[in-house]
């Protein structure tokens, strides 16, 4: 069984200060990653896929990484618009659905 | 273009009745799938389906929950005898299939049985 795992948990960061969230995870052979952003009251936001080990995707202050075991989603200079639960996902060979973890709430003080 | 359409938004039932959750894909999408989410806990995988065919229903209670996704018109997430457990936002997300489609996810509908 597909197995995902987030830390931490929730995270609080000042304006500017850089960090990263964390996604573990096991599944019997990776088709895609999936980094989605999803704001109180929203539905699940898609902000990258990621296929391979050593792959790195970025979207303004974001920045995905891969391994054989996790993803790290890196935020540099965050601003309070990026406060969001951050959800990682995986899709194994065995089927089309994606497996989420209970995602990281990040909050960025002004 | 819009996107993934859910209504309800918001569904109130009281128990023992029977709750309609509708979806409708983005255009030239043909690949449904839906996840709900509980208070505090992740999303959780309920149905896949594709026009007139349920691909993989796994995630699915037995009993009281049914899914369809008609040739025509939107697909319908059906829940008979609601209880106090249903409660719980319901996600509808959908994809043109193959390698490179992420899902893309509704707003939601925000299922309440008292």
């Amino acid at each position: 069984e597909d197995q995902v795992t987030q830390s931490p948990e929730a995270l609080r960061l000042q304006e500017g200060e850089s960090s990263s969230l964390n996604c573990s995870y096991t599944v019997s052979g990776l088709r895609g990653l999936f980094w989605y952003r999803q704001d109180p009251g929203k539905g699940p936001e898609f902000l990258f896929t990621l296929y391979s080990a050593g792959e790195e995707k970025e979207k303004e202050r974001l920045k995905a990484t891969l391994t054989k075991k996790e993803s790290f989603l890196h935020i540099t200079a965050p601003k309070p618009e990026d406060s969001a639960t951050y959800l990682c996902a995986v899709q194994g060979t065995s089927g089309s659905r994606l497996t989420f973890g209970e995602g990281t709430q990040l909050t960025v003080n002004p | 273009n819009a996107g993934v359409m859910q209504n309800p938004r918001h569904l109130v039932r009281r128990r023992g009745q029977e709750a309609r959750l509708r979806c409708s894909p983005m255009k030239g999408h043909s690949h449904v799938y839906w996840y709900r989410q509980l208070p505090e806990e992740g999303l959780k995988f309920m149905v896949y389906l594709q026009k007139e065919n349920i691909i993989d229903e796994s995630g699915m209670p037995k009993e009281r929950f049914s899914a369809e996704f008609p040739k025509e018109g939107p697909s319908i997430l059906r829940i008979q005898q609601v209880v106090r457990g249903d409660s719980a936002a319901y996600f509808c997300a959908s994809s043109p299939g193959g390698k490179d489609s992420p899902l893309h996810f509704g707003n939601g509908t925000r299922l309440t049985v008292t």
